[in-house]
């Protein structure tokens, strides 16, 4: 089945801790983004990327950082910068069309806490 | 910033009902228009897009767009208690070749029995 893979479901940070969020997907889907979601909040974009080695800002980036090696896989990094992660991180992807906007596919999401 | 409002919830409405979703965008350069349904502790899921003014249905949802107006909304028919959750707007604005969403808070839905 094709389908987005985020892991771990789970996860605490130790303060002064980076910590590594993974998103897979097997959807052939060129593009794939990161956003974060508090408690009653809609989603806010924190790092996109449309091709590999390559990826851009979106609103919420700092404290945060990405890689995109590889069209399947966009690993988010949570650093001991970002002073207030906890949070519902979900990662999604979608096509890129010429003619209209493709819709995107989220995968279940990683809840990170603070120790 | 790209401003999304939904209406504000919760919204509860009776098992059979009509429930109706709004939703106002001020990006007048949006192209192209996504609901989405998050059950609680869950991710967003898709259940209706659109892309021109005027009505799309699909089984019991029914999504309306004008555009003019920027405006758009989702009507739910024959709501049933497994409907309950948030709905999310999610208008796109469209960048050179990748388009962007952006997400309203969501309206709370509640269908009861």
């Amino acid at each position: 089945d094709g389908g987005i893979t985020q892991s771990p479901k789970y996860l605490f940070r130790k303060e002064g801790q980076n910590v590594t969020l993974s998103c897979e997907q097997n959807l052939n889907h060129d593009a794939m983004y990161w956003y974060r979601q508090d408690p009653g909040q809609g989603l806010r974009l924190i790092y996109y990327s449309q091709i590999v080695n390559d990826f851009q800002k979106g609103d919420i980036a700092e404290g945060y950082s990405v890689s995109r090696e590889k069209k399947e896989s966009f690993p988010l990094t949570v650093t001991s910068a970002q002073k207030n992660p906890t949070a519902f991180y979900l990662c999604a992807s979608s096509l890129v069309g010429q003619g209209s906007n493709q819709p995107q596919h989220f995968g279940d999401g990683t809840r990170l806490s603070i120790l | 910033q790209k401003e999304v409002e939904q209406n504000s919830g919760p919204l509860s409405v009776p098992e059979g009902a009509i429930a109706s979703l709004n939703c106002t965008y001020s990006d007048r350069v949006s192209q192209s228009f996504f609901w989405y349904r998050q059950y609680s502790g869950k991710s967003p899921e898709l259940i209706m897009s659109i892309y021109s003014n005027g009505d799309k249905e699909d089984g019991r949802f029914t999504a309306q767009l004008n555009k003019a107006s920027q405006y758009v909304s989702l009507l739910i028919r024959d709501s049933q208690p497994s409907d309950s959750a948030t709905y999310l707007c999610a208008p796109c604005s469209r960048g050179s070749t990748l388009g962007r969403l952006y997400f309203g808070r969501g309206t709370q839905l509640t269908v009861w029995p």
